[in-house]
């Protein structure tokens, strides 16, 4: 158990809908970032929040957004969705955004766009 | 962004030492290694990291030469429950270098 939760583990949305999915950081760690894994692929990082703030992106297009909450909790939004966001969503968290701490990932979240 | 390479696939028998190299050629200064374990439809796994020479845990050791261009993840005596894809990962959290990025991962396959 990495103490990182997410849900929910498993949706599906229709084409153009909206979705949020939810992320419960490891206690104490308020550095959290989002990856995409498509079927097949690695983790393909989205963002990173560090104290509530955006620090950091990936090649993602704006309809991908995302919170963090003082609690350091966070949330991704997915807008407009489309076929090809069908993925696996993974939250990880950390100590702090400093070079060397580990990072632990959650289960993730399977999002099928239909 | 350093970016790595690591072979697709590898095979091994149980009881064997299974050693999966990596090769991050721009590698940063501020970079750290770390390697994951993932099993299908579950989220990564972390097993070890390090910055340079020899890192040993209770399940892994890595090794990283002096020039940080390569490292090489070493499984002891490897079980049918370690079949799974290993990756490597290069980053390090802070400043510009805050975004993690996986290698093609190395999909382990341990037989009887």
């Amino acid at each position: 158990e990495t103490g990182v939760t997410q849900s929910p583990t498993h949706l599906i949305k229709t084409r153009g809908q909206q979705v949020t999915l939810r992320c419960s950081s490891q206690s104490g760690h308020n550095t959290v970032s989002w990856y995409q894994q498509a079927l097949g692929q690695g983790p393909q990082f989205i963002f990173q929040y560090y104290r509530e703030e955006e620090n950091g992106r990936g090649n993602f297009p704006p309809r991908f957004s995302g919170l963090q909450f003082p609690n350091y909790s966070s949330e991704l939004n997915v807008n407009a969705l489309e076929l090809d966001d069908s993925a696996l969503y993974l939250c990880a968290s950390s100590l702090e955004a400093a070079a060397g701490n580990t990072i632990y990932f959650g289960e993730g979240s399977w999002l099928t766009v239909v | 962004l350093a970016k790595t390479t690591q072979p697709i696939s590898m095979d091994s028998y149980e009881g064997q030492e299974v050693n999966i190299t990596c090769s991050h050629n721009n590698i940063a200064t501020n970079d750290y290694i770390t390697w994951y374990q993932q099993f299908p439809s579950q989220g990564p796994r972390f097993i070890i990291q390090g910055y340079k020479t020899k890192v040993t845990n209770e399940v892994a050791s890595l090794f990283i030469p002096a020039d940080r261009k390569s490292s090489t993840l070493s499984l002891p005596r490897v079980s049918l429950s370690d079949t799974a894809v290993y990756y490597c990962l290069v980053g390090g959290w802070g400043g510009a270098t805050n975004k993690l990025i996986f290698g093609t991962g190395t999909l382990l396959a341990v037989q009887p």
